[in-house]
């Protein structure tokens, strides 16, 4: 069956520093791959949409990969700040999305 | 409307009685999700409408779980016979189908004591 993996631990970072992400997946052939912010009690916020023929897409301090062959996406924030705090999800798909559980980045003063 | 709006935006209610929850979409966004997040879990997809086509009803549930879309816009997820197992975020979404990107609104939290 189709899986994604985000890790589950909470990623945390000092400030200024480089924050990656990773998504991995299984069984499963994307079209697009997505990621979303989530702060708590609050909806899903979209940041960036890279297709499978893309390799790499950036949008300010944010950076995506999409590696097809390795089933791996990679999300950077550079120059990490506290307010970057949140969850990131990453969402795959074809036709309707398939999000993963999220990672919880905490970035420290 | 600048977003996606739901209501209410917390519900409680004991097992056995039905709930209604409302999801008004961004203007013009012809497709709309339906997702439940359970503490700590993802996404859970429930259903999709685009525009006039049947709706993917593939993610319900159960039978006890139904929704429906008035006028291409305004959207109702229904749960019947509510379970303690249904407490969860329930969480609605726009999009331009062709732009997949979708946007959320705030969600219902939804307890079944």
């Amino acid at each position: 069956s189709q899986k994604i993996e985000q890790n589950s631990e909470a990623l945390n970072i000092q400030e200024g520093k480089t924050a990656t992400l990773t998504c991995n997946y299984t069984n499963y052939s994307p079209a697009y791959l997505q990621w979303y912010r989530q702060d708590p009690g609050r909806g899903p916020v979209f940041l960036l949409l890279i297709r499978e023929n893309e390799k790499e897409k950036r949008k300010e301090r944010l950076k995506v990969t999409f590696d097809t062959t390795l089933k791996q996406s990679l999300f950077h924030i550079t120059a990490s700040q506290p307010a970057d705090s949140a969850t990131y999800l990453c969402a795959l798909g074809s036709y309707i999305p398939t999000f993963g559980r999220g990672t919880s980045l905490i970035v420290h003063p | 409307g600048a977003g996606v709006s739901q209501s209410p935006s917390n519900k409680v209610t004991e097992k056995g009685k039905d709930v209604e929850l409302r999801c008004d979409p961004i203007s013009g966004h012809t497709a709309l999700y339906w997702y439940r997040q359970s503490l700590g879990q993802g996404l859970e997809f429930l259903i999709y409408f685009q525009g006039n086509s049947a709706p993917d009803k593939s993610g319900l549930p159960s039978d006890r779980f139904s929704a429906e879309r008035t006028g291409g816009s305004v959207s109702t997820l229904t749960i019947q016979r509510t379970q303690q197992e249904d407490s969860a975020v329930y969480l609605c979404a726009s999009s331009f189908v062709e732009r997949n990107e979708q946007f959320f609104g705030p969600g219902t939290r939804l307890t079944v004591l």
